[in-house]
């Protein structure tokens, strides 16, 4: 079965750029949820989009912004990149309605050096 | 308040036996779901099992089954039979309401790594 997809997988990064991670959901799913996991922490919600619109916000800082595109596939552009952006994003997706699953992609190790 | 707690940073067990992992979580919304998750050290997030708070009986899915005591407000997972492959974190995480725009966002606990010896 199809999974949600994130790319890229890994990421490098220098202080003050900007990265921009993908994510495509499971076909027919119409919600996507980010997450940030620090090293040894566990993972922090940072935004939401249902049907293209923003949904929920968690800590997400102001330097990151996100959307939700009209295939459903969603990114997270973060900018002036700091050494404490040095995470894994995790997106996830799910079906308005079915509340009984909540699948992640294998994330994307941001690295900033 | 930390709404999802995991009180075992570490968790060892035998391979074959059974191990349980705890969770307690905190909530005034009658309605709320539960989930784990296993994360080995690839660091894919991996969906195990769900319950519902309106669900009667304990949720199961092969070798995993869901302690769910809803007065002490815990969610133990048990995992029976450890195999090596077992051998990851493991959290616990809650998604609060039964609808609405924040409906789907979930709170993970701390996590608790399993480590199954041969």
């Amino acid at each position: 079965a199809a999974g949600v997809i994130q790319s890229p997988r890994h990421l490098i990064k220098e202080k003050r750029e900007t990265a921009t991670l993908k994510c495509y959901p499971i076909p027919r799913h119409d919600t996507v949820y980010w997450y940030q996991q620090g090293p040894g922490q566990d993972p922090q919600f940072l935004i939401s989009f249902y049907e293209k619109m923003q949904s929920d916000k968690g800590s997400i800082p102001d330097r990151f912004s996100a959307q939700q595109f009209s295939d459903y596939h969603s990114e997270l552009n973060m900018s002036s990149l700091e050494l404490g952006d040095s995470a894994l994003y995790f997106c996830a997706s799910s079906l308005e309605g079915v509340v009984t699953e909540a699948f992640f992609g294998q994330g994307t190790r941001l690295t900033v050096v | 308040a930390q709404k999802i707690t995991q009180t075992q940073p570490g968790m060892f067990v035998q391979e074959k036996e059974a191990v349980t992992l705890d969770c307690t979580y905190d909530t005034s919304d009658p309605s709320y779901g539960l989930f784990w998750y296993k994360q080995p050290s690839s660091g894919e997030m991996i969906f195990l099992i769900y319950q519902g708070s309106y669900d009667q009986q304990n949720a199961t899915e092969g070798r995993y089954s869901l302690n769910f005591q809803k007065a002490r407000k815990s969610a133990n997972l048990v995992i029976s039979a450890s195999q090596l492959g077992d051998s990851a974190m493991y959290f616990c995480a809650m998604r609060e309401g039964s609808g609405g725009t924040s409906y789907g966002k979930l709170t993970f606990g701390q996590g608790t790594i399993l480590t199954v010896h041969p």
